[in-house]
């Protein structure tokens, strides 16, 4: 069946970029996704990237997709305290509703 | 919009006892998710539904587990009896129909089970 990993967990300093690293199994994945979960609190989407496209840029947030490694990654330039929370990586295919989340990774931001 | 809405926010139950969360999904959303979150398996897909009709539930632990959604706007998770092992946060999230599908996450469900 499909599947999604990522690393558990990351400590970075205030400042640095963190990179969120991402692999999954499923090659007919059209959409893979970024959510943050903070603590105490759902999920929220923070960006996701179309299989087409080898990356995309907001704002803080890079995106980079290696779609014949199956890897994904999440850059985070100049990382806040703020940021400290849980980032799911999550995948879902052209034809069904069902989404595969990845086991998280907790980012801890050191001042 | 308020989001999605799950009640109760925390819920503390003794082994046996029926167990009934609810989710209000965002309206005009036409997918409904279950999710569970535990620190040892991480988030599980439970269930989704599909128009208000259950399209995959392979993620329901046992038969203890149900879940319902009698309408658009309202979806029930039930467990009956309830185990300590059910310890965990339960979420719910919704989908509208489209292409890319971004999924609406509730607050989730604290349930602890004694």
């Amino acid at each position: 069946g499909e599947d999604v990993e990522q690393s558990l967990f990351l400590s970075v300093r205030e400042g640095d970029s963190s990179v969120i690293n991402c692999t999954y199994t499923d090659s007919s994945s059209t959409y893979l996704y970024w959510y943050k979960q903070e603590p105490g609190a759902g999920l929220q989407l923070l960006t996701y990237i179309f299989s087409n496209m080898d990356m995309k840029q907001d704002q803080r947030l890079t995106v980079l997709l290696n779609k014949k490694d199956k890897h994904l990654s999440l850059r985070i330039a100049d990382t806040q305290t703020g940021d400290s929370a849980i980032y799911f990586c999550a995948e879902r295919d052209n034809y069904g509703q069902n989404f595969v989340f990845g086991p998280g990774t907790r980012l801890s931001v050191l001042p | 919009d308020a989001g999605v809405i799950q009640s109760p926010r925390h819920e503390v139950t003794e082994m046996g006892q029926e167990v009934t969360l609810r989710c209000k999904p965002i309206s005009g959303h036409n997918s409904l998710f279950w999710y569970r979150q535990t620190m040892m398996r991480g988030l599980e897909l439970l269930i989704y539904f599909n128009n208000n009709v259950p399209i995959d539930d392979s993620g329901m632990p046992e038969d203890r587990f149900s879940a319902k959604m009698p309408n658009a706007s309202f979806s029930t998770l039930k467990i009956q009896p309830s185990e300590p092992r059910d310890s965990a946060v339960y979420f719910c999230a919704s989908a509208e129909g489209g292409s890319y599908n971004e999924q609406f996450f509730g607050p989730g469900t604290r349930l602890t089970v004694l």
